[in-house]
């Protein structure tokens, strides 16, 4: 296993437009976290997984943000009607939850909102 | 709840000086706290980690960081700085006291390493 894979890296749309990231964890990790970064600033929580359920959501920006697990294995990320203030990395990470232990983050996709 | 505070957003340092990078936290539970790396467009790669075990804790390529509980600080050292250590470091504490798993980070502290 390679780590945690995210697609696309890059992504550069028009305001209005929807997109969607795919993040694909290691394979024996059950847990699934997104993050997005702005320039000049830490990570910021979003979401995450247990296997399939989305036990926390409430940190999501707004209700055009959404993520799914289906199955429990890779997830997906969805902003709808994007604005420019959605420019930003998005992170995926991904732990395997016995006891805690740290997060592995994939590379990231950068969203370019023009 | 709790918070990450990164003191400097930029430090300087020469080839072969101590780094140091700093972080305090706040936490109303017994804190685990981390440090990251980042380099240009790509994803956080984990130094270190503190989770109640011993409180100075050794990590990749030379780091270390001693868990101050009076201080609530968790400084990031390395003894020499080599040019490869350019990057962005970010200190982070775990949310609801690990319950979640998720991370809350600080700003992130730059670090050049001049020749």
């Amino acid at each position: 296993d390679t780590g945690v894979s995210q697609d696309p890296r890059h992504k550069i749309t028009k305001r209005g437009q929807n997109v969607t990231f795919r993040c694909d964890p290691i394979s024996e990790h059950n847990r699934l976290y997104w993050y997005r970064q702005t320039l000049g600033q830490g990570p910021e929580f979003l979401t995450y997984f247990q296997n399939e359920a989305q036990l926390e959501k409430s940190r999501l920006l707004s209700d055009r943000f959404s993520a799914e697990r289906p199955k429990g294995s890779f997830s997906t990320l969805e902003i709808q009607r994007t604005e420019q203030g959605d420019s930003a990395m998005y992170l995926c990470a991904s732990s395997p939850w016995e006891g805690f232990t740290e997060a592995f983050f994939g590379q990231g996709t950068r969203l370019t909102v023009v | 709840a709790q918070s990450v505070t990164q003191l400097g957003s930029h430090v300087s340092v020469s080839e072969g000086a101590l780094v140091l990078l700093r972080c305090n936290y706040s936490s109303s539970v017994p804190p685990y706290l981390f440090w990251y790396v980042q380099y240009p467009n790509q994803g956080l790669q984990l130094l270190l980690k503190y989770t109640s075990a011993a409180t100075l804790v050794k990590g990749i390529n030379g780091f270390e960081a001693e868990f101050k509980k009076s201080e609530t600080s968790f400084h990031l050292t390395k003894p020499s700085a080599h040019m490869r250590d350019a990057a962005e470091y970010f200190c982070a504490v775990s949310d609801y006291g690990g319950s979640q798993g998720n991370l809350i980070f600080g700003k992130g502290t730059k670090l050049s390493v001049k020749p």
